[in-house]
């Protein structure tokens, strides 16, 4: 199946540093890609989608000068959380839409992220 | 047996054993759904689809049986083994909107 590819797996930082993870899929072009949050056993909730070339949609709730996203490529797309605090930490994870493969996404290994 | 309260759902099985992992969906318009498998601090890892004008499709072990009438989704995988630890995730789709994940269960296998 296509890859992506996410980096990285693990950062600590602290409280009111700005923290980025990339998002790239390494052998299909992505015009859509996906940011989810993931805290300890629950499910992923999507963020927001990430459309090249243009603004990201944001879901309800997902403050946007907070989680920034940039997808100015068709192989990657960028989050960055801003002023990050100890509420921020949790799991990120980017998925990409193959369209070659339909409906099909794939996600890349996730990004623990540890505010301090 | 399975368990739900402040924790994930978990189905505990020997190994060898066969499992099913259920999963009830929300949308009655939902027409694509997913099953994903998520090992402990990795991203969900693709395991099998289907499309709501089919009620069963197979995979190598697995299976996913769909009902649409009381909208109830399942997964099941053969002889099960320690490998196949993980949370399993079901997913679904209507049209062009996006897909949204259900609860997950944790699965245990015991050797």
């Amino acid at each position: 199946g296509a890859v992506v590819s996410q980096h990285p797996s693990r950062v600590i930082c602290k409280s009111g540093t700005s923290v980025k993870i990339e998002c790239r899929s390494l052998d299909f072009q992505a015009t859509t890609m996906f940011w989810y949050r993931q805290f300890p056993k629950q499910s992923l909730m999507l963020m927001a989608t990430s459309n090249e070339g243009s603004k990201a949609t944001y879901e309800q709730g997902v403050e946007k000068d907070k989680f920034l996203i940039n997808h100015a490529s068709l192989t990657l797309s960028t989050l960055t959380v801003t002023s990050a605090h100890p509420e921020d930490s949790s799991f990120y994870i980017c998925s990409a839409r193959d369209r070659t493969a339909n409906e099909k996404l794939f996600f890349g290994s996730g990004t623990q992220l540890s505010v301090l | 047996g399975e368990s739900v309260g402040l924790h994930l759902p978990t189905l505990s099985v020997q190994e060898g054993d066969n499992s099913i992992i259920n999963c009830a969906y929300s949308n009655s318009a939902s027409d694509y759904f997913i099953w994903y498998k998520q090992e402990s601090g990795k991203g969900p890892q693709f395991i099998i689809d289907i499309r709501s004008n089919m009620d069963k499709r197979q995979g190598q072990r697995v299976t996913v049986l769909l009902n649409k009438t009381v909208k109830h989704l399942s997964l099941q995988i053969a002889a099960t083994q320690p490998g196949d630890s993980a949370v399993y995730f079901c997913a679904e789709k209507a049209g062009f909107q996006k897909l949204v994940f259900g609860t997950g269960t944790r699965l245990l296998v015991s050797p």
